[in-house]
């Protein structure tokens, strides 16, 4: 079956840093992008960014709202994807999801499997 | 890049069809082929329904179906039944390559 699991979350105050994971298996984590999404508390869904898989540059795509202050990379061969967040800010509170894309090569751009979401929350 | 535009909610009784709307704009849905919806239930993880407009994973229910018209994407649920509550998110990839969801429609099966 295969599994991808969210890990990291917690309480941090405003500006500081925090980095997600997102354990996976029984899948080739390395064939596949990655993508992380968020939910904050009562919303809808949001995209956050997306990892290509390493036949594709490994290149990373965010969304404005997060760009410049969010990093995600992945090790391929712990099948670990991260999602670093720094600079934080209240409104970055939310349920953040990994997920894999639903084929190895472009297009990519939807999602089949997901994790049961890490809980972050900003706040001083 | 603004929401895609969804209905906030739908309802039906079981045994009949619905359509749940996603309007966006000639730099998402009506760019690309690249819409998908999501069905969520309360404290779950979302679940894909669709893909590229049309195409359902296996898995998927032949009861969920999509389609597309201009800048408009649909996902008609028939024969509705009870598990089928839930809330559902229309998804976009856009020509600022990024991905844009819809704010999300609560189904109540009445």
């Amino acid at each position: 079956e295969v599994l991808l699991v969210e890990s990291g979350g917690g309480l941090v105050q405003p500006g500081r840093s925090l980095r997600l994971s997102c354990t996976t298996s029984a899948f080739s984590f390395g064939d596949y992008p990655l993508s992380w999404f968020r939910q904050a508390p009562g919303q809808g869904l949001q995209w956050v960014g997306l990892i290509r898989n390493k036949d594709y540059g490994a290149i990373t795509q965010y969304a404005a709202s997060v760009k410049g202050r969010f990093i995600i990379s992945r090790d391929d061969s712990k099948s670990v994807a991260y999602l670093q967040m720094n600079s934080l800010k209240t409104e970055d509170t939310a349920v953040y999801y990994c997920s894999r894309a639903g084929q190895q090569f472009p297009p990519f751009w939807y999602f089949d499997m997901w994790g049961r979401g890490t809980l972050v929350t900003v706040s001083s | 890049q603004s929401a895609l535009t969804q209905p906030a909610s739908v309802s039906g009784s079981p045994g009949q069809s619905i359509t749940i709307s996603c309007t966006g704009t000639t730099n998402d849905v009506g760019a690309y082929n690249y819409v998908s919806w999501y069905q969520q239930h309360p404290g779950k993880a979302p679940r894909l329904l669709i893909y590229d407009v049309t195409i359902r994973p296996s898995g998927v229910s032949p009861r969920f179906s999509g389609s597309k018209s201009g800048n408009t994407a649909s996902l008609t649920i028939s024969g509705l039944q009870p598990e089928d509550e839930g809330d559902y998110y229309c998804c976009s990839y856009t020509t600022s390559s990024t991905l844009v969801f819809g704010g999300g429609t609560e189904l109540t099966v009445l």
